[in-house]
């Protein structure tokens, strides 16, 4: 089986780029996704193929990729986005969730 | 418009099966690989078992691999779980995904408790 690390939480101010990241062996060779989820609702995906942005998603969620590391960025960071944050890879006969990271605004 | 919604949920004794039901419309169902997706209570998101477009193949976690069993029927545009053997840590809220690209459908979930 394969894992993906994500720090478990990460604090900025309103107006700041928050940076949330998530490492493993499968990014190396698979595409990264990222789901944002609120309290009481369903996953949203703002990311998929590492750096593509689903239509209706705002421009301030970016997405990159370095090696067995792939970074979600939200420039300007609004307190609207306060969520718990999820990277997702698929590898051959494997999927898996990194561990969430829960993004404070304030 | 997109709906997945899932059925079956409940609460069952450990050791207990459960069958849940995932009915889709808005999109071509086939194009689509389907996961569920569980979510224990206070606790992140975890990839349970998927299916490819056509159902010739599917895929387990570790931690349901030979407990669980996924099926779909293309014409009926419907993806079951069928749950056995199941534990206290099974409980949680499932959610059926579909997903192609871009495009990424979620259900609203269904709970299931496992618990004497």
């Amino acid at each position: 089986s394969y894992e993906l690390t994500q720090p478990s939480s990460v604090s900025v101010s309103p107006g700041q780029t928050a940076r949330i990241t998530c490492s493993g062996d499968v990014l190396a060779k698979k595409y990264a996704r990222w789901f944002q989820q609120k309290p009481g609702q369903v996953p949203i995906l703002l990311i998929y193929k590492d750096t593509e942005r689903p239509s209706g998603i705002p421009e301030r969620f970016s997405g990159s990729s370095s090696g067995t590391t792939v970074t979600l960025t939200i420039s300007g960071a609004q307190v609207d986005d306060e969520a718990d944050y999820y990277c997702y890879s698929a590898a051959d006969t494997y999927r898996v969730f990194g561990g969430g990271t829960k993004l404070t605004v304030l | 418009e997109v709906q997945l919604l899932e059925s079956g949920g409940g609460l069952v004794q450990p050791g207990g099966s459960l069958r849940l039901s995932c009915a889709a419309s808005g999109f071509t169902f086939s194009d689509f690989a389907m996961s569920w997706v569980r979510q224990a209570p206070g606790k992140g998101l975890e990839w349970v078992s998927a299916i490819s477009g056509s159902g010739r193949s599917t895929y387990y976690g570790d931690s349901v691999r030979g407990r669980f069993t996924i099926y779909r029927d293309n014409s009926k545009n419907t993806v079951d779980l069928q749950m056995n053997s199941l534990r206290p840590g099974d409980t949680a809220v499932y959610y059926c995904a579909g997903r192609r690209d871009g495009n990424d459908y979620w259900g609203q979930g269904t709970l299931v408790t496992v618990s004497s």
